[in-house]
């Protein structure tokens, strides 16, 4: 059973610092990983997709790498802003399901 | 908009009654899929369809949870006698089919609160 592990839980950064985000996960017979991003009471926001066969995907100030044979994942946020202020969640896909982390809540202080 | 769309929004239900949540997904995606999330939680999975076939049902979806998508657009989610453990979001995922596993797209979530 893939279980799916985000570090740290919470984190807090003046604006303009930039954000690490860890995901590991169990299972390395994944098709891909997917980065969400979820506000508060709302649904997720898909920000990047990696396919197995790669090692990283970038869209902007995003970074998302992965490292499929130790079951680790990275999201990097550049030059971080308050309106980055979110959860962000990770998660592998095997089969036609998502395995979600329990995600980072990030605050991010103008 | 062509979203995932998902009605209501919000329930609010007392213990043991009946509810049915709605979820249309992105024009022409073959594939929807149900998960649930309980505060301070991720969304974990509930079940699949591609087209009107339900492909996989989590061990979660209790007897008590039913899914459909009769002509393989749109989908109901249902459970009966609800239980305060079933307060939760329940989020529906749209996606294509592709070469490989394609985006899943969500809609922004029924949220229920039974009493």
């Amino acid at each position: 059973k893939q279980e799916v592990t985000q570090i740290p839980a919470a984190l807090s950064v003046p604006e303009g610092e930039n954000l690490v985000l860890n995901c590991s996960f169990t299972d390395s017979a994944i098709y891909n990983l997917q980065w969400f991003r979820q506000d508060p009471g709302k649904g997720l926001t898909s920000l990047l997709l990696i396919q197995s066969s790669q090692r990283e995907q970038t869209s902007g100030r995003l970074n998302a790498s992965l490292d499929k044979s130790s079951g680790r994942s990275t999201l990097y946020i550049a030059a971080s802003q308050p309106g980055d202020s979110a959860t962000y969640l990770c998660a592998p896909a095997a089969g036609n399901k998502l395995t979600f982390g329990g995600g980072t809540r990030v605050l991010v202080k103008p | 908009d062509t979203g995932v769309s998902q009605d209501p929004r919000h329930k609010i239900t007392k213990r043991g009654q009946n509810v049915t949540f709605r979820c249309d997904p992105i024009s022409e995606h073959n594939r929807l899929y149900w998960y649930r999330q309980t505060l301070g939680q991720g969304p974990e999975f509930l079940t699949y369809f591609q087209n009107e076939a339900q492909l996989e049902k989590s061990r979660l979806l209790s007897d008590r949870f039913s899914a459909e998508r009769p002509k393989g657009s749109f989908s109901t989610l249902e459970i009966q006698r609800t239980e305060q453990g079933d307060s939760a979001m329940y989020l529906c995922a749209s996606s294509p089919i592709g070469q490989t596993q394609e985006t899943q797209y969500f809609g922004p979530g029924t949220r229920l609160l039974v009493l």
